[in-house]
């Protein structure tokens, strides 16, 4: 089984800071790699898959990068609709989520 | 606009079953994979099950297998699972999720969830 990990647990951060999410798999799942958005109560939401397509409706101020054993997602500039929790999740072997990365008001 | 409705989540005891329903609208149902995610507050999110738009392939999680079973009515626009031997870890919210493609665990649409509660 692929297990994964994201760094950090939690993030402070202020509206118009660029935030970066790493994540990391045990072994390689080549570019299987989607990113989700959640909010308290609701479920999570696609942000970004391959590796690096965003989708459709999602802005563009993410984005994602890496392949292999490491990704990871950037926020341009943060936005206040953008406080949430983030899963990594490889979809190379079944699947598996990472932990989640709170983002958080600093 | 995609819609996915979850019904069937309730109390049950230690080893009862229950089955999960999940009513989709708003794409063509039998072109893309289904799935049934679970999350609870200790472990996380975790992919419990997928089955293929065109019924022909499953998968499941090592700690489900040979206790649920995921299965799709594509007449119906509806994904069922069926959960039988009920332990008290499988307590938590239940999503089911639609998949961008025929098969995949991925998720680009997701229900609200029902809740699952493994208790006596």
């Amino acid at each position: 089984d692929i297990q994964m990990t994201q760094s950090p647990s939690t993030l402070s951060a202020s509206v118009g800071d660029r935030v970066i999410i790493t994540c990391r798999a045990s072994q390689s799942s080549r570019s299987s790699l989607a990113w989700y958005q959640q909010k308290p109560g609701k479920a999570p939401k696609l942000l970004i898959y391959q590796g690096s397509t965003l989708q459709s409706a999602v802005p563009s101020r993410f984005s994602g990068s890496g392949s292999g054993t490491e990704f990871t997602l950037t926020i341009s500039s943060l936005q206040p609709d953008d406080f949430a929790t983030y899963y990594c999740q490889q979809y190379h072997d079944f699947a598996t989520f990472g932990p989640g990365t709170k983002v958080d008001i600093k | 606009e995609v819609q996915l409705l979850e019904s069937g989540g309730g109390l049950v005891q230690p080893g009862g079953s229950l089955r999960l329903s999940c009513g989709a609208s708003g794409f063509t149902f039998s072109g893309y994979a289904m799935s049934w995610v679970r999350q609870t507050p200790g472990k996380g999110l975790e992919w419990v099950s997928v089955i293929s738009g065109d019924n022909v392939k499953t998968e499941y999680a090592d700690s489900v297998k040979g206790r649920f079973t995921i299965s799709r009515d594509n007449s119906k626009n509806t994904l069922h699972l069926q959960m039988n031997s009920l332990r008290a870890e499988d307590t938590a919210i239940y999503y089911c999720a639609k998949g961008p493609f025929n098969w995949g665990t991925l998720g680009d649409s997701w229900g609200q969830g029902t809740m699952v509660s493994v208790s006596s």
